[in-house]
């Protein structure tokens, strides 16, 4: 299947501190990509749907000025969580549909803590 | 309407047993229905999927059945083993690579 990677694996910042993810689809190009949130235990909770060359379209309840997406090409989405707090501290994972295939690939998640 | 609804939360299965999770929907436009397997600490990894044009589908020791007027699909793990023990989700989108609505998911423990 297509691989889809994310980077960083895992990250602690300090709270009030911005930290960037990225979303890379590796084998195939995705104009569209999903940012996800999972809490221990639970299941995962579309965050916003990311579309190159325009603006992320964001789930009711999450601050689209707090978790800034960026779609800058074929192959990478961006998440930025910004002013970071301890509450913002989650796994977060993106995915990208192969539209050849019609099937959804997930990255391997990243682990971000703030302390 | 929007709600994919999975059972059972957790299931313990002997090794080399069948293991059986359930899903229910409500919304008769999703025409597309993956199930993906998520080890701890990582992301979920997609494991077989299954159109409403057919009524099973098998990879390997797994098989998805499909029951349309019930509105129901099922993931079936025969002869489960202990590498199985991991969080199986079921979910739905409609013309397959839109949102993805995701059960609640079912923690699967393979005792040996």
């Amino acid at each position: 299947g297509a691989v889809v990677s994310q980077h960083p694996s895992w990250v602690i910042c300090k709270s009030g501190t911005s930290v960037k993810i990225e979303c890379r689809s590796l084998d195939f190009q995705a104009t569209t990509m999903f940012w996800y949130r999972q809490f221990p235990k639970q299941s995962l909770m579309l965050m916003a749907t990311s579309n190159e060359g325009s603006k992320a379209t964001y789930e009711q309840g999450v601050e689209k000025d707090k978790f800034l997406i960026n779609h800058a090409s074929l192959t990478l989405s961006t998440l930025t969580v910004t002013s970071a707090h301890p509450e913002d501290s989650s796994f977060y994972i993106c995915s990208a549909p192969d539209g050849s295939s019609y099937e959804q690939y997930f990255g391997p998640g990243t682990r971000l803590t703030v302390t | 309407q929007q709600q994919v609804k999975q059972s059972p939360q957790s299931l313990i299965v002997q090794k080399g047993g069948i293991s059986i999770i359930n899903c229910a929907y409500e919304n008769t436009a999703f025409d597309y229905f993956p199930w993906y397997q998520q080890f701890p600490g990582k992301g979920p990894a997609l494991l077989i999927a299954i159109r409403p044009d057919v009524s099973e589908k098998k990879e390997g020791r797994f098989t998805i059945s499909f029951n349309k007027s019930a509105k129901q699909f099922s993931l079936h793990i025969m002869d489960s083993q202990p590498g199985d023990s991991a969080t199986y989700f079921c979910a739905a989108s409609i013309k397959g690579y839109s949102t993805l609505t995701f059960g609640k998911g079912t923690m699967l423990l393979v005792s040996p």
